[in-house]
């Protein structure tokens, strides 16, 4: 197992369009989480998942993003109608709910909205 | 509500020195707390953990030690190199969520 993989590493789309990130966690990992980071800042937590189950959400992710994960397996996470405040880093996690939890993260996708 | 907070935010230093950042949290009932460095532009490199019930974790010449009484941890970087230059974050995690929750970061700059 190579870790977390995130796909696309870059994503630039023009304002309004639709965009979807794709996480593949490390396999025997239960839980993934997407974070939000913009430029000199720390990641901000988004959303996160124990299986296929979307257990908590944060106020940041408005009606315009939803993330799925649909066989407790790779997760989405999908921008409607992209505005130029979504630009940021991407980044999801995955974690074991044994043992020490320790958060695994992945290089993270770059949306710029011009 | 937990706050993470980091300082400094910035430190230069020559290589060989040995050097301490430091994180302090509000919530001291933590699950765990993780330091992570990140190089620009890509993703968190997982540095150490330590769980609430610890005092402190080594890897190679990395030393972090956590006090939850005071709500704090420290990273101690000992004989720090060109290398290291990065940004340091730490995280914490809850009982009753697992979400982390990060400090704003400390950006190393080791210059030989």
């Amino acid at each position: 197992d190579t870790g977390v993989s995130q796909n696309p590493r870059h994503k630039i789309t023009k304002r309004g369009q639709n965009v979807t990130f794709r996480c593949d966690p490390i396999s025997e990992h239960n839980r993934l989480y997407w974070y939000r980071q913009t430029l000199g800042q720390g990641p901000e937590f988004l959303t996160y998942f124990q299986n296929e189950a979307q257990l908590e959400k944060s106020r940041l992710l408005s009606d315009r993003f939803s993330a799925e994960r649909p066989k407790g397996s790779f997760s989405t996470l999908e921008i409607q109608r992209t505005e130029q405040g979504d630009s940021a880093m991407y980044l999801c996690a995955s974690s074991s709910r044994q043992g020490d939890t320790e958060a695994f993260f992945g290089q993270g996708t770059r949306l710029t909205v011009v | 509500k937990q706050e993470v907070t980091q300082i400094p935010a910035a430190l230069s230093v020559p290589e060989g020195e040995n050097l301490v950042l430091n994180c302090s949290f509000t919530d001291s009932a933590i699950y765990n707390l993780q330091w992570f460095r990140q190089d620009p532009g890509k993703g968190l490199t997982s540095l150490l953990l330590i769980q609430s019930s610890q005092r402190e974790q080594t890897s190679g010449r990395l030393n972090a030690s956590l006090d939850k009484s005071s709500g704090r941890s420290t990273l101690y970087i000992a004989a720090s190199q060109p290398g290291d230059s990065a940004t340091y974050l730490c995280a914490a995690s809850s009982y009753n969520t697992d979400k982390l929750i990060f400090g704003t970061g400390t950006r190393l700059q080791v210059f030989p």
